[in-house]
């Protein structure tokens, strides 16, 4: 069975630029989460897609945002860059409660 | 707001050692604790624990919870290099509040095994 799968595996931005993130779930589960991997400060929650809809988000601003298709693979944008985004970009889908985690997606600002 | 601090912070012993990992968490409406294991970049998981006293184990890793107290630990016997790692604690909410559907991470325990 194929894992959590996420592109690119690094991307390279400069400053006020945007970034997108893709990420194909496990099949058969509906639930996508992000989460933010930055240098010394552990995984921090940024959104949960369940069923195309947004269900929770954590504390990030609004230039962070994303979507679920239809499928539930999902996108995650991160819109006028700055250098504190660089960071690790996690993935993750659920059938239930047990998260499953993509290799993720190394996101450097210039 | 919900908290999970593990301790140690990092930890360095000689193969064939015994470690025990803690995780202790405050949240609201409980629901589960997570073990993840991060080598690299994808953390994989090890265990969900959502009852007290009943010890998950699989292989030479085995842990267990205690919702009294609020804390849970992990066990690694017979360490070997390959169990160096960073690892993980996190714990996911009930539906009704915030927390639902994220889990929320404690700031990991790396783990170094010298041969």
């Amino acid at each position: 069975e194929a894992g959590v799968t996420q592109s690119p595996t690094h991307l390279i931005k400069t400053r006020g630029q945007q970034a997108t993130l893709r990420c194909s779930p496990i099949s058969g589960h509906t639930s996508v989460y992000w989460y933010q991997q930055a240098l010394g400060l552990g995984l921090q929650f940024l959104l949960w897609y369940d069923e195309g809809e947004e269900r929770n988000r954590g504390n990030f601003p609004p230039r962070f945002s994303g979507r679920q298709f239809p499928n539930y693979s999902s996108e995650l944008n991160v819109n006028a860059l700055e250098l504190e985004d660089s960071a690790l970009y996690l993935c993750a889908s659920s059938l239930f409660y047990e998260q499953f985690f993509g290799p993720g997606t190394r996101l450097t600002v210039l | 707001e919900d908290k999970v601090v593990q301790s140690p912070l990092s930890l360095v012993v000689h193969e064939g050692d015994t470690v025990t990992l803690n995780c202790s968490y405050e949240v609201t409406n409980f629901r589960s604790l997570l073990w993840y294991k991060q080598e690299k970049k994808a953390p994989t998981f090890l265990f969900m624990l959502t009852s007290s006293g009943i010890e998950k184990k699989s292989g030479r890793l085995s842990s267990i919870l205690d919702k009294k107290e609020l804390f849970s630990i992990l066990n690694i016997t017979a360490t070997q290099t390959g169990d160096s790692a960073v690892y993980l604690c996190a714990v996911g909410a009930n539906a009704g509040g915030t927390s639902y559907g994220k889990l929320t991470f404690g700031q990991g325990t790396i783990l170094t095994v010298h041969p």
